[in-house]
């Protein structure tokens, strides 16, 4: 299985809006409403932000929100802080009953 | 609150099996919905899911993997384990347990994980 698609970086500045896209295929992504994001700081293990492509677990800021079209999904997060810096994956369930991640974005607040 | 704790060497040597347990706490490894999986980081990379368990057994491997990794749960010490055979540097990486499932009955989303362990493949 290939690994999902997501941009090496991207960037924002505090109280703007970004969005990451993860782009698969009609196998995984596409296929499937199995769409989770996860936030990594350094040396930390990841946080589940987003679930089912566009919930969010218990606890997790609403600046947060996920969404679908196609074979790509999408993670915004709306009125960027500094906290928000760091490096976030994407993952979909497969027509193979597996989980595939994506390569991973670095998100900078400028 | 559910908690998993890892436990196992941190170096193992080229072709050798990397042998790693995780420990649940909080809660009970045979909950039924819950799937346990094995994650990992390579330095500087990204990461990759290597498989899951299914609280009734069933396993589910990454393709690329699969030859080489067992997953299974011991119910009575609450714990689940991963065996990933004939190693090479290749494998070094930070290793991860997470707990997948309850939210969305697949084994996917991955919202308990363990601190992750650094294991290194070296002579």
């Amino acid at each position: 299985q290939s690994a999902l698609t997501q941009p090496a970086s991207v960037s924002g500045s505090p109280g703007q809006s970004i969005t990451i896209s993860c782009t698969g295929t009609s196998s995984d992504v596409g296929g499937y409403n199995y769409v989770s994001w996860y936030q990594q700081h350094p040396g930390k293990a990841p946080k589940l932000m987003i679930y089912g492509v566009s919930n969010r677990p218990s606890g997790v800021s609403n600046r947060f929100s996920g969404s679908k079209s196609g074979n790509t999904a999408s993670l915004t997060i709306s009125g960027l802080q500094a906290e928000d810096e760091a490096d976030y994956y994407c993952t979909s369930y497969t027509r193979i009953s597996s989980v595939v991640f994506g390569g991973g974005t670095k998100l900078t607040v400028l | 609150q559910l908690q998993l704790q890892l436990s196992g060497p941190g170096l193992v040597k080229p072709s050798e099996t990397l042998s790693l347990t995780c420990s649940v706490s909080g809660g009970s490894i045979s909950s039924t919905t819950y799937y346990w999986g094995w994650i990992r980081q390579p330095p500087g990379k990204g990461l990759e899911w290597i498989g899951s368990i299914y609280y009734s057994g069933s396993t589910y491997y990454c393709p690329s993997l699969k030859s080489r990794v067992t997953i299974f749960l011991d119910t009575p010490l609450n714990h689940f384990s991963l065996n990933l055979r004939s190693v090479t540097a290749a494998d070094t990486a930070v290793y991860y347990c997470a707990r997948g499932g309850p939210l969305t009955g697949v084994l996917d989303a991955f919202d308990i994980w363990g601190q992750g362990t650094m294991v290194t493949v070296s002579s």
